[in-house]
This record gives C-alpha cells, sequence and structure tokens, in this order.
C-alpha cells in the first residue's frame, strides 16, 4: 500500500539558511499535517491542511509557513533557521478532517539539522 | 486541558511474554479517538491500533489490545508475546473532538520505551 512521502529524508542548513521540506500524503488524502519531534521528545502539532486550506494552527513559528497544493501535496518553509529548528519533521495524513476517528499515517520524517 | 500520560519512560520484557504499557488521558470532548503509535530508533512512525470514545468493545489489532477503561480514562497498550522487534518507543496520542477547537491534531503523550529482551 502506498505510504505519506517526505522528502528530503535528510538535511542539513546553516544558521539563518531557508529550508524547504515536502510532503506527499497517501492517494485520495484530503488532509495533511505537519508536526516537530525535538530530540527526546513527543511530536508536536504545527499547522494542518483540509481541501488546500489551512484548517489548524498549533505552535508554529512566525518564521514557518506551509501550504497545499492543487495534487494535495503540501511544503513546510522554513526561513531564518536557528540551532532549536533542529527536528525530526513529520508529515502525516487522513482521509478527512473532521472525524475524530481517522487515522493519521505518518511519513518517514525529514531530519532537519542546524549548524 | 486535552492531556495523554504515560508514566512509565522505560519498561523490559522477556521475548515471548505479555506486557503493558499505560497511557491515561483527559478530555472534556465525549467524541474523541485513542491511538497508539511505534516509534523504532529508526525514526519512523507506525501506527499500531485505535479505540474511538464511542467503542465498547476493545480494539485489538494481532498482537495488540488497547484496554480501553473510559470510566478511567485509561488507554493501555497490551502487546502479547512479545518479540524482539518490539522494541521501541511507543506513544500514546488522543485527536481531539470537535469541541475542543483543534479536532484535527494529535496529542501525544511522553513515550514509553520499552525493551524486549531475549
Amino acid at each position: 500500500a502506498a505510504g505519506v512521502i517526505q522528502s528530503p529524508r535528510h538535511l542539513i542548513k546553516e544558521k539563518r539558511e531557508t529550508a524547504t521540506l515536502k510532503c506527499y500524503p497517501i492517494p485520495r488524502h484530503d488532509t495533511v499535517y505537519w508536526y516537530q519531534q525535538g530530540p527526546g521528545q513527543d511530536p508536536q502539532f504545527l499547522i494542518s491542511f483540509y481541501e488546500k486550506m489551512q484548517s489548524d494552527k498549533g505552535s508554529i513559528p512566525d518564521r514557518f509557513s506551509a501550504q497545499q497544493f492543487s495534487d494535495y501535496h503540501s511544503e513546510l518553509n522554513m526561513s531564518s533557521l536557528e540551532l532549536g529548528d533542529s527536528a525530526l519533521y513529520f508529515c502525516a495524513s487522513s482521509p478527512t478532517s473532521s472525524a475524530s476517528t481517522d487515522t493519521q499515517y505518518f511519513g518517514p520524517g525529514t531530519r532537519l539539522t542546524v549548524l | 486541558a486535552q492531556k495523554i500520560t504515560q508514566t512509565q519512560p522505560g519498561m523490559f520484557v522477556q521475548e515471548k511474554e505479555a506486557v503493558t504499557l499505560d497511557c491515561t488521558y483527559d478530555t472534556s470532548d465525549q467524541s474523541y479517538g485513542l491511538f497508539w503509535y511505534k516509534q523504532p530508533s529508526s525514526g519512523e512512525m507506525i501506527f499500531l491500533i485505535y479505540q474511538g470514545s464511542y467503542d465498547e468493545q476493545n480494539a485489538t489489532e494481532g498482537r495488540y489490545t488497547l484496554n480501553f477503561q473510559k470510566a478511567r480514562k485509561s488507554a493501555n497498550l497490551v502487546i502479547s508475546a512479545s518479540q524482539l522487534g518490539d522494541s521501541a518507543m511507543y506513544f500514546c496520542a488522543m485527536r481531539e473532538g470537535p469541541l475542543s477547537g483543534g479536532y484535527n491534531k494529535l496529542i501525544f503523550g511522553a513515550g514509553t520505551r520499552l525493551a524486549v529482551h531475549p
């Protein structure tokens, strides 16, 4: 079965640089979520999109922005990178945004290291 | 505020034995979902099992059982016949219902690291 695809899998950036993370959801999943997992921590919700519109927002810094495109893939743009942005960034997808029953399936993650 | 509590930072179990990972939650919603995810050392987040708040029967998926006790707000994961490949971090998570406002996001517990010994 098709899974969530994330690219790149690993990314190394310098402080103050920008980074773009990409996510391709499972086919026919119209909702995408982004999570950030710092070292030794649980994942923290950043932002989600349903049918190309932002549906929910968590603790996402103003330096970060995201969008969902017409083909349902999503991109997380991160600017003015800081050392504290080093983390594992997950994208997850689900078939719909409104049912509490829908399972979110996670991609393999992008490991971002900021030097 | 919605919250997930996993009180066991680490657990170990002998191969082929059963183990229970604890999870309690707090929510004022009537409709919510409870999930368990496995995170091996490689980092990916693997969905294991789901329980809906209106489901009266415990969810089961192969060797995984979610022991749902709604009145106690408990959603423990039971892994039967442990295997070496079960060694990983396990996260309990809750998807909030619409009354909580943020009805999309998952809230995770701190996780329990399980070590299976031969």
